[in-house]
């Protein structure tokens, strides 16, 4: 079966670090998601892609958080600087066409910063 | 707007017992539902969806159908098993390729 791969899979890092998770979305699928997963929010869209172009990002905080595809095959979320409460874990998805088959997620980034 | 409201947790259920989550949704438009599943410590995966009024979505002996007079899809197992224990999520996508749209997700239990 096709995979979203996430990496790492968990991350520790102190306050005030630089932080990038990587997604490599299935191959052939045009539009990427970023969640970030907590016990007290649920599921939060930080942003997505269509086509590698931004879409909305309004779900990101636009001072520490940043999202990029750079190209088809790679995304990226980076936090800089990192603030415990970004202590979560981040998932990406991806899927093609009008999101009606669903999308498919990858396993997560779980991060913590201590 | 677009939202969904499913039912609180944890539920707790014996093995072989009947499963109900309610989800009801408020949508502009004609949303595509979608019933997706998490598992400790892996992603989401998705467990069955439909794209219209009255389509009935099943999988793995879940099912869920699409009632647009009540704005619902929820979903049922008629006998759930210990495999069955994971957090359960409702969900909805305007037609448009656009974002998903979650539930808070409902934690279910089975035990033996």
């Amino acid at each position: 079966d096709a995979r979203v791969t996430q990496t790492p899979r968990h991350k520790v890092t102190e306050m005030g670090q630089e932080v990038t998770m990587r997604c490599q979305p299935i191959l052939g699928h045009n539009t990427v998601f970023w969640y970030r997963q907590t016990m007290m929010q649920g599921l939060e869209l930080l942003a997505y892609f269509r086509n590698r172009a931004p879409l909305d990002d309004s779900g990101m905080p636009k001072d520490r958080f940043s999202a990029e595809m750079p190209d088809a095959t790679l995304a990226t979320l980076k936090i800089q600087p990192s603030e415990p409460r970004d202590s979560a874990v981040y998932f990406c998805a991806s899927g093609s066409g009008t999101g009606w088959n669903g999308y498919t997620f990858g396993s997560g980034t779980r991060l913590t910063v201590v | 707007g677009n939202s969904v409201t499913q039912m609180e947790g944890p539920v707790t259920l014996s093995e072989e017992a009947f499963l109900t989550i309610n989800c009801t949704y408020t949508a502009t438009g004609y949303p595509s539902l979608f019933w997706y599943v998490q598992y400790p410590g892996e992603g989401l995966q998705l467990l069955l969806k439909a794209t219209k009024a009255d389509d009935k979505g099943s999988n793995k002996g879940f099912e869920a159908t699409y009632r647009k007079e009540t704005t619902s899809f929820h979903l049922e197992k008629g006998s759930v098993q210990v495999s069955d224990s994971a957090v359960y999520f409702c969900a909805l996508t305007q037609n448009t390729g656009n974002q998903f749209y979650f539930g808070t997700g409902t934690s279910l239990t089975v035990i033996p």
